[in-house]
């Protein structure tokens, strides 16, 4: 149990669906961040959010919308997805985004697009 | 140029053995240095993280930092099956605001 959870840990879309992926911390944190990791390559960062201000979008197609309601809550809308985009989705919070913050990962949501 | 890279593996070590990973960074300005354990099918959790040059150690881990070089190692003492992992390093960079760098990952495997 990292303190991050996500839902839901597999999804399955075709190419014109839309579904969200969904990420709630508890660990008091203000910073929440989107990874994406494809096989055999780094994690990419997609995006950040500092106390609910989006303050990072990493040239990311709009095909993934991001949402920050609060601190503790973070969803990732998806539409119109390829093929390419399946891949592990990891959520994960700090307490910060300065120099010395520490980032916690979620269970993360593995996403196949059919 | 990578950002952060790290030793290419996979990386096999008897039970037993030391496991040595190596990563070097482009961001001579890096001030925080992390290392995640990642199992097959699960998310990175986080084993160490370094701020000063020198070595680090918390049990059988120890992390080495040199600045100057650029370079940031992970040293696995007395190595189990358990630790057969991917081993990632990361590195946070300053570019308008911090962000956390990741390398592609080393895999190690511990023979029994």
């Amino acid at each position: 149990e990292t303190g991050v959870t996500q839902t839901p840990r597999h999804l399955v879309m075709g190419m014109t669906n839309k579904k969200s992926l969904k990420c709630e911390q508890h660990l008091g944190h203000n910073a929440m961040y989107w990874y994406k990791q494809s096989a055999k390559k780094p994690l990419e960062l997609m995006f950040v959010y500092n106390f609910k201000e989006q303050t990072e979008n990493n040239s990311v197609p709009s095909r993934f919308s991001p949402e920050c309601p609060n601190s503790s809550h973070l969803f990732l809308h998806l539409h119109t997805l390829q093929p390419e985009d399946s891949a592990l989705y990891l959520c994960a919070s700090s307490q910060g985004t300065g120099a010395g913050n520490t980032i916690y990962f979620g269970e993360g949501s593995w996403l196949t697009v059919v | 140029q990578k950002e952060v890279e790290q030793n290419s593996g996979p990386l096999s070590v008897p039970e037993g053995a030391i496991a040595s990973l190596n990563c070097t960074y482009s961001d001579r300005g890096s001030q925080s240095f992390f290392w995640y354990r990642q199992y097959s099918g699960k998310s990175p959790e986080l084993i160490m993280s370094i701020y000063s040059n020198g070595d680090k150690e918390d049990g059988r881990f120890t992390a080495q930092l040199n600045k100057a070089s650029q370079y940031v190692s992970l040293l696995i003492r007395d190595s189990q099956p358990s630790d057969s992992a991917t081993y990632l390093c990361a590195v946070n960079m300053f570019n308008g605001d911090y962000k956390l760098s990741f390398g592609a990952g080393t895999t190690v495997t511990v023979r029994a």
